[in-house]
């Protein structure tokens, strides 16, 4: 099973800044296929990036993903009001599918 | 409107069983890979089981810890997916999200999700 290390735990930042956050692998992610989910309280996630860098229907183009093998990164270039939530990692080059433990972007 | 409704969720002893579905409209659901992705409470995210679509052969594959105990199903002329979930833990407390597949793993549709909580 491929384990998902998600870092930091949380980010305090303030609108209008860049954010970087890490997705690290146990091992390769085949094909490159690491997706990217956002997740409000209350609210089921949302589809940001798939196949590690391509950008799903509607998502701004603030959002970037990028990485390969096992190092992945997800960027939101300008933080929104609405970006600050939890963010989860996802692989599914090989079963079973494995999720990141999540980071949070809270409001500094 | 592309959008999945779950419902089935409850209350269930431990030992007990349930049935969840999921009802899909907006898309060509036979042509779908679908799954079941589940949050436990103030917990993250994890992959339960996928079907594949009938045209890819409809098989299906789950996590290691329900495999045995839940079973995926669809039925393409009612637009449904079931999770058939048996012998049933506390720890399979969690709300269960029905997700559609694209792009061989990403979910990139998700319904509002349905509760199930197993407790004596």
């Amino acid at each position: 099973e491929i384990v998902l290390t998600q870092s930091p735990g949380t980010l305090s930042l303030s609108p209008g800044e860049r954010v970087t956050l890490s997705c690290r692998a146990s091992q390769t992610v085949g094909s490159s296929y690491l997706a990217w989910y956002q997740q409000k309280p209350g609210q089921a996630p949302r589809l940001l990036i798939y196949g590690a860098s391509s950008r799903a229907t509607g998502i701004p183009d603030r959002f970037s993903g990028s990485g390969s093998g096992t190092d992945f990164t997800l960027t939101i270039s300008r933080l929104e009001p609405e970006d600050f939530a939890l963010y989860y990692c996802q692989q599914y080059g090989s079963s079973p599918w494995t999720f990141g433990q999540g980071t949070k972007v809270e409001i500094k | 409107e592309v959008q999945l409704v779950e419902s089935g969720g409850g209350l269930v002893k431990p030992g007990g069983s349930l049935r969840l579905t999921c009802a899909a409209s907006g898309f060509t659901f036979n042509n779908a890979w679908m799954s079941w992705v589940r949050q436990a409470p103030g917990k993250g995210l994890e992959w339960v089981g996928r079907i594949k679509s009938k045209a890819d052969g409809g098989t299906t594959d789950y996590a290691a810890p329900v495999k045995g105990r839940f079973t995926i199903s669809r039925d393409d002329s009612k637009n449904t997916l079931f999770l058939q979930m048996n012998s049933l833990k506390t720890e399979d407390t969690a709300v269960y999200y029905c997700t559609r597949i694209i792009k061989g793993g990403a979910f990139d549709i998700w319904g509002l999700g349905t509760m199930v909580t197993v407790s004596s």
